[in-house]
């Protein structure tokens, strides 16, 4: 069964890039037709798609975050990563990693989800 | 910009039927998957593709699709079943969450 693990740093400066690295095991990430994605959650709020990549190095992002977001996929690793540029502290949230499988599909398997904290 | 809406709150005697709407324009031609999130922990995917339980999920959890709602439905409520549950969707290739709705179990 597939697991995900997220890491980073908990603690990012305003301005400053958060960066987040989702370590895959029990399988590999360019097998089948999944999309790798990243959801986050601010602390007592919803839940909000990031974006995802597929195994073929494609991605798309949430429109609203776009221009901030980068998302890339490192297969000798079994790994993917976000970025998320010039943070404030509305970037402050629990940060999941989560596969997809496949449009229109649902998220089957999760990381536990790793808090950020903006703040200087 | 595709948009789900779910009441903030929904309450259910224990052993009795709660149902969790979502709300979107022709969500019915969707498939609509919901997700359940207990304090602390990440979501777990209770309903995929409007009805089918993933292996593992309790029967009591069902799902409909139509029109512009779709509904999770927990028959026999338990006490482990208050949780936070999202419904979420594909729209134009990005992905959309609900609001998420607090079950009570009373």
């Amino acid at each position: 069964q597939v697991q995900l693990q997220e890491s980073g740093p908990g603690l990012v400066k305003p301005s400053e890039t958060l960066s987040l690295t989702c370590t895959v095991s029990g399988g590999s990430v360019t097998s089948g037709s999944y999309y790798w994605s990243w959801i986050r959650q601010p602390p007592g709020k919803g839940l909000e798609w990031i974006g995802y990549i597929y195994n073929t190095g494609s991605t798309n992002y949430n429109p609203s975050l776009k221009s901030r977001v980068t998302i890339s996929l490192d297969t000798s690793k079994n790994h993917f990563s976000l970025q998320l540029n010039s943070v404030t502290a509305a970037d402050t949230a629990v940060y999941y990693c989560a596969r997809n499988r496949g449009g229109p599909g649902d998220f089957d398997s999760w990381g536990q989800g790793t808090l950020v904290t903006v703040s200087s | 910009s595709y948009e789900l809406t779910q009441p903030l709150s929904v309450s259910v005697a224990l052993g009795q039927t709660a149902r969790i709407t979502c709300g979107g324009n022709n969500i019915g031609s969707k498939n609509v998957h919901w997700y359940q999130q207990k304090p602390g922990q990440a979501p777990v995917l209770v309903i995929y593709r409007d009805s089918n339980r993933p292996s593992g999920i309790p029967e009591r959890f069902s799902g409909s699709n139509s029109g512009n709602t779709a509904t999770l439905t927990i028959s026999r409520a338990q006490a482990g079943d208050e949780s936070d549950y999202y419904c979420q969707v594909w729209d134009s290739s990005t992905v959309v969450f609900g609001g998420g709705t607090k079950l009570t179990v009373l």
